[in-house]
């Protein structure tokens, strides 16, 4: 069965500053690997994805995470902080089956002005 | 774009209350999830369906059945409600057809109160 680890259920950083939220992945087949961005009382938002290919996926917000095979990590990244991207993280797996994806415990980032 | 709407944002509701959380897609997506959301424990899959009438029971079901009489409609139902079904009820839907990747849409979320 898969599962994913957040590490860090809180995370500070100041304005500008670099932002790095871990993540990281068991799972027994290729995974296919999501991060979804939540803002208060909203529903979740597709932040980017790994399915197959090139390793280092851009995402919206200027947003990238890089798959790790051998180190079993997705790491979310994202060169300088915005005050708008407070919000809760979260990274989520999949084997590709019917019953949707496995989500870590999430990540909220506050953003220090 | 996908849309996934959750006829209801916010509930407050009684102890043994019955509660209908209704869930509509408009991609004739085949999968619909419902997913329970509470501070420190992340998504909790409760119930999911990948076909009309069909439905299996996902981490944590008890307490929660699930109705899917359309393809594009999945209510959650809460027969009797407790205190501690307090919680952000998430509905997400997928398409299992081409590649499939696992991507879920979401909806909005339903935050329940109960008292």
């Amino acid at each position: 069965a898969q599962s994913v680890t957040q590490l860090g259920s809180h995370v500070s950083v100041s304005e500008g500053a670099l932002v790095l939220l871990r993540c990281n992945y068991s799972s027994s087949v290729p995974p296919y690997l999501f991060w979804y961005v939540q803002y208060p009382n909203q529903g979740l938002q597709l932040l980017l994805k790994y399915t197959t290919g090139a390793t280092l996926v851009k995402g919206i917000n200027g947003f990238e995470a890089e798959f790790k095979k051998s180190e079993t990590s997705f790491h979310l990244t994202k060169p300088s902080a915005h005050m708008s991207d407070a919000a809760e993280y979260f990274c989520a797996v999949s084997e590709g089956g019917a019953d949707g994806l496995t989500f870590g415990k999430g990540t909220h980032l506050i953003i220090q002005p | 774009d996908v849309k996934v709407t959750q006829s209801s944002r916010y509930l407050v509701k009684r102890t043994g209350e019955k509660v209908f959380l209704e869930c509509v897609q408009d991609m004739d997506h085949e999968n619909m999830f419902w997913y329970r959301q509470d501070p420190g424990l992340g998504l909790r899959l409760i119930y999911f369906s990948y076909d009309v009438k069909m439905k299996e029971k996902g981490d944590i079901p008890e307490g929660y059945s699930v109705s899917r009489e359309k393809k594009e409609r999945f209510s959650l139902i809460l027969e009797s409600a407790s205190t501690n079904q307090t919680s952000m009820y998430l509905c997400a839907s997928h398409s299992p057809a081409g590649i499939n990747t696992g991507e879920l849409f979401f909806g909005e979320g339903s935050r329940l109160t109960v008292l």
